[in-house]
């Protein structure tokens, strides 16, 4: 069964620094993958997903994330960080065809220090 | 266009009672599920329906129940109310099932039982 390792409940970055949020997942076959957004008291929002063809993903608010096979990660980048970024963060995997269910990770909280 | 809407936004619950939480999407999306949230355990699926009439379990069933007579409806039911059950839960919707395919959340509802 496929499963999603964020490491770091809580991660904490100055204005203007980089933002880096990891996320490590487990699947014997090639995944689907998703990093959403949830702003405090609302509903998670798709910030991005990899489902084939480029490794390199652009998303929305500036964020990117790479496929990388070999390391089985899909980490979450911005070069800098703005104070609208804080929320909290899910790397989510889905694999295989059909109804396939997302896996959500545990979540990583992102403060943003002006 | 409002998407996924949930009702109501925060609920007390006693021990035992009943109640049940409404989810409606208009985007006319085939598939939608239920998820509950607690603090540092990302989501976990409770039952999700590919379609009217028809809804399987997910990672976390006991306790709840759910129909889908309508392709915008898909209520949660919980019976017998514990206080394990003191969570926020989010209704979700995608156009297909694939494992690609991007949910979209409503605004959550805040569950307490006391």
């Amino acid at each position: 069964a496929q499963s999603v390792t964020q490491l770091g409940s809580h991660v904490s970055v100055s204005e203007g620094a980089l933002v880096l949020l990891r996320c490590n997942y487990s699947s014997s076959v090639p995944p689907y993958l998703f990093w959403y957004v949830q702003y405090p008291n609302q509903g998670l929002q798709l910030l991005l997903k990899y489902t084939t063809g480029a490794t390199l993903v652009k998303g929305i608010n500036g964020f990117e994330a790479e496929f990388k096979k070999s390391e089985t990660s899909f980490h979450l980048t911005k070069p800098s960080a703005h104070m609208s970024d804080a929320a909290e963060y899910f790397c989510a995997v889905s694999l295989g065809s059909g109804n396939t269910p997302l896996v959500f990770g545990k979540g990583t909280r992102l403060s943003v220090i002006a | 266009n409002a998407g996924v809407t949930q009702t109501p936004k925060f609920r007390i619950l006693k021990i035992g009672q009943s109640m049940t939480l409404q989810c409606t999407q208009d985007m006319n999306h085939n598939y939608m599920y239920w998820y509950r949230q607690d603090p540092g355990m990302g989501l976990k699926l409770i039952y999700y329906s590919v379609g009217a009439g028809i809804t399987d379990k997910g990672e976390v069933p006991n306790g709840y129940n759910v129909s889908r007579s309508t392709t915008e409806d898909f209520p949660l039911r919980l019976e017998l109310a514990a206080p394990s059950q003191t969570s926020v839960y989010f209704c979700a919707s995608s156009s297909q099932g694939g494992a690609g395919e991007t949910q979209y959340f409503g605004p959550g509802t805040r569950l307490l039982v006391l």
